[in-house]
């Protein structure tokens, strides 16, 4: 079956270190993977998106990385700070019709 | 300011009342979807539309209706709501890029309607 799975165990890092998200895909060959913020009561708000033929991405204290072998991506937060706490959600966009597909996201927590 | 808008950003309503979540954005985008979001289920799609006049189908279509009559509203209708619609509710757009939505831009969200149906 088609799966994409998110930690869905909160992360717990110290502030300043580097906090690291994996989204995991099963059955799936998406075109496109995208990682979005969410905060509580809120609409997720967009970060980045990596292409299939990309292996890293960078936008500030943000990497992306895109494994098509292991169907893994890891989202990196470096020098995290307590305003990075949000859920982050990754999501798959098929080449076939270019809808999203959505991780449940995982709850980071950074404590000061 | 570039957004989407949606109101209203709480309802509480009783079964079978008809209710109307509006939705618009300002960027001229010829994508919009809705989502609905349960704690554990992540994100589901509901309906979407590719642009005016075209709407189609998302995950979990079933006690919805949308319209697009306008190239900025994309309303969410329940005609006959039900407890299990109970949830929180986000409408999104995007540009479509050389006909391909979210090929190089994401989704802009707006901030949520949480609707309760008692």
């Amino acid at each position: 079956s088609q799966k994409i799975e998110q930690n869905s165990e909160a992360l717990n890092i110290q502030e300043g270190k580097t906090a690291t998200l994996t989204c995991n895909y099963t059955n799936y060959s998406p075109a496109y993977l995208q990682w979005y913020r969410q905060d509580p009561g809120r609409g997720p708000v967009f970060l980045l998106l990596i292409r299939e033929n990309e292996k890293e991405k960078r936008k500030e204290r943000l990497k992306v990385t895109f494994d098509t072998t292991l169907k893994q991506s890891l989202f990196h937060i470096t020098a995290s700070q307590p305003a990075d706490s949000a859920t982050y959600l990754c999501a798959l966009v098929m080449d076939s019709n270019y809808q999203l597909i959505w991780g449940a996201g995982t709850k980071l927590i950074i404590k000061p | 300011e570039a957004q989407v808008t949606q109101n209203p950003r709480y309802l509480i309503t009783v079964t079978g009342k008809k209710l109307t979540v509006t939705c618009s954005q300002n960027m001229n985008h010829e994508y919009m979807s809705w989502y609905r979001q349960d704690p554990g289920l992540g994100l589901r799609q509901i309906y979407y539309s590719m642009n005016v006049e075209v709407t189609d189908k998302g995950d979990v279509p079933e006690g919805y209706k949308v319209s697009r009559k306008e190239k900025r509203n994309f309303p969410l209708i329940l005609e006959s709501p039900s407890p299990n619609q109970t949830s929180l509710y986000f409408c999104a757009s995007s540009p479509l890029s050389a006909g391909a939505a979210v090929a190089n831009y994401g989704y802009t969200f707006g901030s949520g309607t949480r609707l309760t149906v008692v």
